[in-house]
């Protein structure tokens, strides 16, 4: 078991070039989920993903767009990047089905810094 | 909206001692709450987790407590080791655990155990 992946684990881009990053898992869970997090901001919410085929905006979704590929990938694709969008970016995924404890866990993170 | 406050944001020990850290959430409809440790450039990983319905969960030298109605949990750590020393986030869920189920982050207690 892999657990939660995430890839590249490094990126660097120019300002206004676009990037996916790609998430999976291998735990059969239902919802996924992109954080980023900033010095001095905590992790935040950028979309989420409850179950396959559907997805909603969490607390800074501007300037992203996601997918939910199947049951186990979720992407997070920047169309143009800015400055404002350096940060470490984090991908989750949590069972939520009936009897599981709703625990999430997490992937390793992509640092991404954006010049 | 929810709001999760950590208290203190740092803190340094000598080895051995017990420590407790402290969360508190403004919105005490949670489905369950949650203690992450986060080392420097990795991932979150889960250190316990606390469904409403409980007061209290331990693992090892690990004990978090939740007092729903004050909006309040600790982290109690035991003996503390070099080892201990790392980021611990709490985080709460939104709503319930239906298709909702998102977490709120504390920006995290930055524990720093000297030998």
């Amino acid at each position: 078991n892999a657990g939660v992946t995430q890839t590249p684990k490094f990126q660097v881009l120019k300002t206004g070039q676009s990037m996916t990053l790609q998430c999976a898992q291998d735990m059969n869970h239902n919802s996924m989920y992109w954080y980023r997090q900033d010095p001095g901001m905590g992790l935040r919410l950028i979309y989420y993903s409850a179950s396959e085929g559907t997805t909603d905006k969490g607390e800074v979704p501007n300037g992203y767009n996601v997918s939910r590929l199947n049951k186990r990938e979720f992407s997070l694709r920047l169309e143009s990047a800015a400055p404002s969008q350096t940060s470490v970016y984090f991908c989750a995924s949590t069972p939520r089905r009936q009897g599981a404890r709703y625990e999430q866990y997490f992937g390793p993170g992509t640092r991404l810094t954006v010049t | 909206k929810q709001e999760v406050t950590q208290i203190p944001a740092a803190l340094s020990v000598p080895e051995g001692e017990n420590l407790v850290l402290n969360c508190s959430f403004t919105d005490s409809a949670i489905y369950n709450l949650q203690w992450f440790r986060q080392d420097p450039g990795k991932g979150l990983t889960s250190l316990l987790l606390i469904q409403s319905s409980q007061r209290e969960q331990t693992s090892g030298r690990l004990n978090a407590s939740l007092d729903k109605s004050s909006g309040r949990s600790t982290l109690y750590i035991a003996a503390s080791q070099p080892g201990d020393s790392a980021t611990y986030l709490c985080a709460v869920s939104a709503g319930g655990g239906g298709s909702n189920y998102k977490l709120t982050f504390g920006k995290g207690t930055l524990l720093t155990v000297n030998p």
